[in-house]
Formats: C-alpha cells, sequence, structure tokens
C-alpha cells in the first residue's frame, strides 16, 4: 500500500531562515513524489516533483530512496511561501493513484 | 482558472436528501479523480476514472456513488449522508500517461450534512 507521512502539521519560521519540511513515504514499488502547495484561498497546485529535478520559487527536493524520503527544502524563506504544503506520491506503474500526505501548515513570521 | 471546475461551490444537504456534485474538465486529460478534505484527515482519495473508468474505489461507503459519462465530466452522486460526510470534496484529472501525472484541482465543494 502506499503511504506518505509528513510529520510536523505546524511549522513556524522567521523570514530568511531555512526551511524543511519533511516527507517520508511507504511504497514497495517505484514512486513518483511530488509537493503540491495550498496558498490562502487558492486552489491546491504542483509546486515540484522529484522527476524533473527543478528549483521552483526557491524550493527544492532530493529523493532519498535509502531512507524513503522526499523533504522540502528552501535556504531563506520568504513571508509569502506561507501556505500548506502537501507530500504526495503516485505509482509509476499500474494504475494512477495519486496519495496525499496529511499536509503541513508553514507561516513564515516577519 | 485552471480548467477543473466544480458545481456546486457550497452544498447543504439534509440526511435524507439525494444531491451531486459536478466536475468539469477541458484540459483533454483522461484521468479524473475525487478527494475528501477534512479537518482532521489529510486529503482521502476516494475514486480515479482512467479513461472513463473506474480503476480506484478506496473502500467508499455506498452513499457516494461515482459517474464518468465522458472524459470531461466526474459526478459524485450523494444518498442518505452522515453529518461526518461534510468536508470539501475536490475534483482532479491529469494525463494520467507516465512521468506527465500533475494533478489540477479544482476549488471544490463544500459539503455540509444536517
Amino acid at each position: 500500500a502506499q503511504r506518505v507521512t509528513q510529520p510536523e502539521k505546524l511549522l513556524s519560521v522567521f523570514k530568511g531562515a531555512p526551511v524543511e519540511l519533511k516527507c517520508n513515504y511507504s511504497y514497495s514499488g517505484s514512486p513518483e513524489l511530488f509537493w503540491y502547495v495550498q496558498y490562502s484561498r487558492q486552489r491546491l497546485q504542483l509546486l515540484l516533483r522529484h522527476i524533473s529535478r527543478e528549483s521552483i520559487k526557491g524550493f527544492t527536493a532530493d529523493l532519498n530512496k535509502g531512507e524513503t524520503s522526499f523533504h522540502l527544502k528552501k535556504p531563506f524563506a520568504q513571508e509569502e511561501d506561507s501556505a500548506m504544503y502537501y507530500c504526495a506520491l503516485n505509482s509509476l506503474q499500474g494504475a494512477q493513484k495519486l496519495v496525499f500526505g496529511q499536509g503541513t501548515r508553514l507561516t513564515i513570521n516577519p | 482558472e485552471t480548467g477543473v471546475t466544480q458545481t456546486p461551490r457550497h452544498l447543504v444537504m439534509g440526511m435524507t436528501n439525494k444531491k451531486s456534485l459536478k466536475c468539469e474538465q477541458h484540459l483533454g486529460h483522461n484521468a479524473m479523480y475525487w478527494y475528501k478534505q477534512s479537518a482532521k484527515k489529510p486529503l482521502e482519495l476516494m475514486f480515479v476514472y482512467s479513461l472513463e473508468e473506474r480503476v480506484e474505489n478506496n473502500s467508499v461507503p455506498s452513499r457516494f456513488s461515482p459517474e464518468c459519462p465522458n472524459s470531461s465530466h466526474l459526478f459524485l452522486h450523494l444518498h442518505t449522508l452522515q453529518p461526518e460526510d461534510s468536508a470539501l470534496y475536490l475534483c482532479a484529472s491529469s494525463k494520467g500517461d507516465r512521468g506527465n501525472t500533475e494533478a489540477f484541482f479544482g476549488q471544490g465543494t463544500r459539503l455540509t450534512v444536517v
């Protein structure tokens, strides 16, 4: 079974400080990992995916298969980063089944 | 607008009512999803349709009945719901191709069961 765990429901950091949102997954097959973000009063949208290896809005995430983790990082937080962040896993085999973690609410303090 | 539209945005219904939620996308996607988002639980995958066939039914009670008449439309028919079914119901769609699985979400329907 696919499972995604985000251990922190809430995370608060000061502007300019580094940010790390944790994500661990459980899946026996080949996973495709994503981070989705939901800003206030906006719909859920894709932030980045592990396959593309991009940096989006200063955020990066590296898939660590040994630790089954996909933590989201940003070296210098900005106030506009305040949002709800969801880690998600999809299978690269079989039918599509995008499963989400519980989400982490990130607050950036001025 | 990202192209996934859900109606209605808000719905209040009694436990004996029958209602339907509608989702529409014109992005050319082949896969559509229903998720439930409630305050105390993570986003719960309910149903997945791929090429109009249901490929996932995540142990959802039968009082929720999905329908996918074509690749652009997805419905969730509701019947004799319980108060604990009150939640935000999100629809999403994706191309469904390997390596091209970005999901686009609607704004959701806020359902209240009284």
